[in-house]
């Protein structure tokens, strides 16, 4: 079955550090990939995706990910932490193959200490 | 601005009664959802729905009802047989591209639902 791996519930860095965020998926074939961004009592907000094409994505914020389908992982990573980077975030997958499901993982909060 | 609405942010009732939750949006996607999130849990999956009068169970549907008779509306009400109804709810929506294929979903601000 398709499902999607947080390592981590709660990750902490510090101010300038590199933030590191992994994700793990398990499907038999290579899914859409996201990361979405959700900070206290508010909706999820895209950061970046992967469909198709180029492997290394970026999105917004300085958020980048690899999709690794060797490693079927695709870690969300950015240079330097700030203190706004502060928030949970979600991987999530999508078979493409027409199916509207979308598998979310667990969420990874992302602690930044000053 | 294009975007999902979900109304009320925060929502109080009394055990027993049920209860419907706004959605709407304005992005003219075809498919939208609903999804409870419980902390630590993640987004569980309610119900989703590929087309107007359509809509299809997720992952934790009983205790739950929604119609589509709108593209752009997709109410939830959670019923009394909803053993465990306090939780934050997220609405969602998501495009159809030119393969048939989904891609990202846009998700509403969400409603806090506290039941005592």
């Amino acid at each position: 079955a398709q499902s999607v791996t947080q390592l981590g519930s709660h990750v902490s860095v510090s101010e300038g550090a590199l933030v590191l965020l992994r994700c793990n998926y398990s499907s038999s074939v290579p899914p859409y990939l996201f990361w979405y961004v959700q900070y206290p009592n508010q909706g999820l907000q895209l950061l970046l995706k992967y469909t198709t094409g180029a492997t290394l994505v970026k999105g917004i914020n300085g958020f980048e990910a690899e999709f690794k389908k060797s490693e079927t992982s695709f870690h969300l990573t950015k240079p330097s932490a700030h203190m706004s980077d502060a928030a949970e975030y979600f991987c999530a997958a999508l078979l493409p193959s027409g199916t509207y499901k979308y598998i979310f993982g667990t969420g990874t909060r992302l602690k930044v200490l000053a | 601005d294009g975007g999902i609405t979900q109304s009320p942010k925060y929502l109080f009732r009394k055990e027993g009664q049920n209860v419907t939750l706004s959605c709407e949006q304005n992005l003219n996607h075809d498919a939208m959802y609903w999804y409870r999130q419980d902390p630590g849990q993640g987004l569980r999956l309610i119900y989703y729905s590929q087309i107007v009068n359509d809509f299809q169970k997720g992952d934790i549907a009983e205790g739950y009802s929604v119609s589509r008779e709108k593209k752009e509306s997709f109410p939830l009400t959670v019923t009394s047989a909803q053993k465990n109804p306090t939780a934050f709810y997220l609405c969602a929506s998501s495009i159809r591209g030119a393969s048939g294929h989904s891609y990202e979903q846009y998700f509403g601000p969400g409603t806090r639902l506290t039941v005592t």
